[in-house]
């Protein structure tokens, strides 16, 4: 079946420009986290969606957003880009808990400028 | 607070040996305890998950072991191949929030 997919692959922004990314999970999986990944900070958790709802948020501020579609598909906003926001972002889905294991897509490289 | 160690950032190793990864955490009462493996510029990939009462699970020529007394998970690599080269990652999970060391980049030289 089809993996983890992440739309754009790479990303070049301005600062101060908003930037939206999308994932689609796995066919069946409804739950969808976001996860950041910088060399000095590591691989940092955004949030996770179930069934549209947010179910848990990590220590990020305000402009970072998400949302998740009835059919179960996200997408994560952040606006007024700063330079350190330049990251891998990467998505995960999982069929409920994740006790069973994520499955991640490659990731969007978002390089900000 | 709570935090998760992952002893080694690089282990060099030559083929056919065993590589021993740890990872050590504080303040955490995990349920379950997974091992992903990264290659550069990829996502991370699900390698294996071990429950709190599950002392040792077994995948082809990998091992994880969980010590919840120790707070600590060993990971093995058997009879390693350069193929194996990646960094790999433990995570607890946690109110369907993985939080992740720092990774221990792995390198098998033939």
């Amino acid at each position: 079946k089809a993996g983890v997919t992440q739309t754009p692959r790479y990303l070049i922004k301005t600062r101060g420009q908003q930037v939206t990314l999308s994932c689609s999970p796995i066919s069946g999986h409804r739950s969808v986290s976001w996860y950041q990944q910088t060399p000095g900070q590591g691989l940092q958790f955004l949030f996770e969606y179930f069934s549209e709802t947010q179910r848990n948020k990590g220590n990020f501020p305000g402009r970072f957003s998400g949302r998740q579609f009835s059919n179960s598909r996200s997408e994560m906003n952040v606006s007024t880009l700063e330079l350190g926001d330049s990251a891998l972002y990467l998505c995960a889905s999982s069929s409920d808990t994740g006790n069973y294991g994520y499955t991640f897509g490659s990731g969007t490289r978002l390089t900000v400028v | 607070s709570q935090k998760i160690e992952q002893n080694s950032e690089a282990l060099n190793i030559q083929e056919g040996k065993t590589a021993t990864l740890t990872c050590n955490y504080t303040n955490y009462s995990p349920a379950y305890l997974q091992w992903y493996r990264q290659d550069p510029g990829r996502g991370p990939v699900f390698l294996l998950l071990i429950r709190e009462n599950e002392k040792e699970k077994r995948k082809e020529r990998l091992k994880v072991t969980f010590d919840t007394t120790l707070k600590q998970s060993l990971f093995h690599i058997t009879a390693s191949q350069p193929a194996d080269s990646a960094t790999y990652l433990c995570a607890l999970l946690n109110d369907y929030k993985l939080s992740f060391g720092a990774g221990t980049t792995v390198t098998v030289r033939a």
